[in-house]
């Protein structure tokens, strides 16, 4: 069964580093996301991507952050300088619209980004 | 903004009990979705309700759509040890944007 890969499962980095965060939607999705999930809250949407640009994004995804799909397969998160904050699970998640899909999101398996 | 809440957040029951998990958005929705997160898991879609007042079965799990689309429910029949983790609702905002209710985390005692 396809799957949304994610890279790498487990980063850490220091405050004011710079963060690219990868992950492989499903082949045939045309829609991408990321979430951030804090240790033990709520599923937090960060932004969508369709037909190569942002559709939507949330408060947190500020200047800071930015994505970016460079190829045909693959669709990254960028964190331009950390902040302790940025701590958290993020997921990708993707989506198909073909005749007779539904609108259910496909997640991986998350990256956590530690930030020191 | 569009609020999404969950009640309870903490459920531990012995096994074969019941387990309820309540959902509530402060807007109508077009349709509502359901998603498991097990222990150090990834959110796993488990299934999506459109219709107002939708009721769908998945073997022990029953989902149910209020019939103004605001709210929403998961019961689950007898638990088992495999139902253990965090049980999410989660609302289209826009055309893209889910919003994820708090989630209620059921432990289960064998």
């Amino acid at each position: 069964e396809p799957e949304v890969t994610q890279t790498p499962s487990h980063q850490v980095t220091q405050m004011g580093q710079e963060v690219i965060l990868r992950c492989v939607p499903i082949s045939n999705h045309l829609y991408f996301y990321w979430y951030r999930q804090i240790l033990g809250q709520k599923v937090e949407f960060l932004v969508s991507f369709y037909n190569n640009e942002i559709s939507e994004k949330s408060e947190i995804f500020d200047d800071q952050f930015s994505v970016e799909r460079p190829d045909g397969s693959n669709f990254t998160l960028k964190i331009r300088s950390t902040k302790l904050e940025d701590s958290a699970m993020y997921f990708c998640a993707s989506k198909g619209m073909g005749r007779g899909e539904g609108y259910e999101q496909y997640f991986g398996p998350g990256t956590r980004l530690t930030v020191t | 903004g569009q609020q999404v809440m969950q009640i309870p957040q903490y459920q531990h029951v012995q096994e074969g009990e019941d387990f309820t998990t309540y959902c509530n958005s402060s807007t109508t929705l077009s349709n509502i979705q359901w998603y498991k997160q097990r222990p150090g898991g990834h959110p796993v879609f488990l299934i999506q309700l459109v219709k107002s007042g939708e009721v769908k079965k998945q073997k022990r799990l029953t989902f149910q759509f209020g019939e103004a689309k605001k709210n929403s429910s998961l019961h689950i029949t007898a638990t088992q040890t495999t139902d253990v983790g965090t049980y999410f609702c989660a609302g289209p905002r826009g055309a893209q944007k889910l919003v994820f209710g708090q989630g209620t985390r059921l432990t289960i005692n064998p």
